[in-house]
């Protein structure tokens, strides 16, 4: 199994207040993602990155904001939670976006629920 | 708009049993991956096999096999010899281009597969 850890694995919060969830793996993989799962879409993606400092959007970007200031570490902050961003968060790695490479290999979840 | 769709929403079959979970896609590329993840009750999700488009061999792993039909953009996954441990929800996922050489997965809804003992 890939070394890849999130953490918290669970987390309760009130609406309105900053969340910050961790990704962490010793894979020394590039290319990092953050995924959110809801019932009914699968997975769908929030933010990546594809080295230190270099992060981009995904397809449900609005409120998140991702950091990665070494290579073993993605964080995901959500400023500000509301109700709409319960889901349970995925972190996954690569080693390209290219070929057998950008297999994705995932973490095992937090569990994200928003009063 | 490039999409994936599963269309069973949830089976189930009989250990043993050999079971086709099925997965269409929507593209206009010509070389491109695509994926079958399983997510047991555990939530983990675990890469069950993975094709590359222009390989036409059907990629296989053990009693996981795919039929891939690359003009009909269809993505099959074949289970053999089911076992009560292949209970799980599974996701087909198409592996598309972002921007340069920047990627993304796209993911279906998912089915869920229950072996029954």
């Amino acid at each position: 199994d890939a070394g890849i850890t999130q953490s918290p694995r669970h987390k309760v919060t009130e609406t309105g207040t900053p969340v910050t969830l961790r990704c962490h793996q010793t894979e020394n993989h590039r290319y990092m993602y953050w995924y959110r799962q809801d019932p009914g879409h699968g997975l769908r993606l929030i933010h990546y990155s594809y080295g230190v400092k270099d992060t981009d959007k995904g397809e449900v970007s609005d409120g998140y904001s991702v950091s990665r200031s070494k290579t073993e570490d993605f964080l995901l902050t959500l400023e500000s939670a509301t109700s709409s961003q319960t889901s349970v968060y995925f972190c996954a790695i690569s080693e390209s976006m290219i070929g057998i490479g950008a297999t994705q290999y995932f973490g095992p979840g937090t569990r994200l629920l928003v009063l | 708009a490039q999409t994936v769709t599963q269309s069973q929403p949830e089976m189930s079959v009989q250990e043993a049993e050999t079971v086709t979970l099925s997965c269409t896609y929507d593209t206009s590329e010509n070389n491109y991956y695509l994926f079958w993840y399983k997510q047991p009750p555990s939530r983990q999700m675990i890469l069950v096999i993975r094709q590359e488009a222009y390989k036409q061999q059907n990629a296989t792993e053990n009693r996981f096999s795919v039929n891939f039909q690359k003009a009909a953009k269809s993505f099959s996954l074949k289970i053999s010899d089911s076992q009560l441990g292949d209970t799980a929800m599974y996701f087909c996922a198409f592996m598309k281009l972002l921007s340069d050489s920047n990627y993304q997965l796209i993911w279906g809804a998912g089915t869920k597969l229950i072996i029954k003992p």
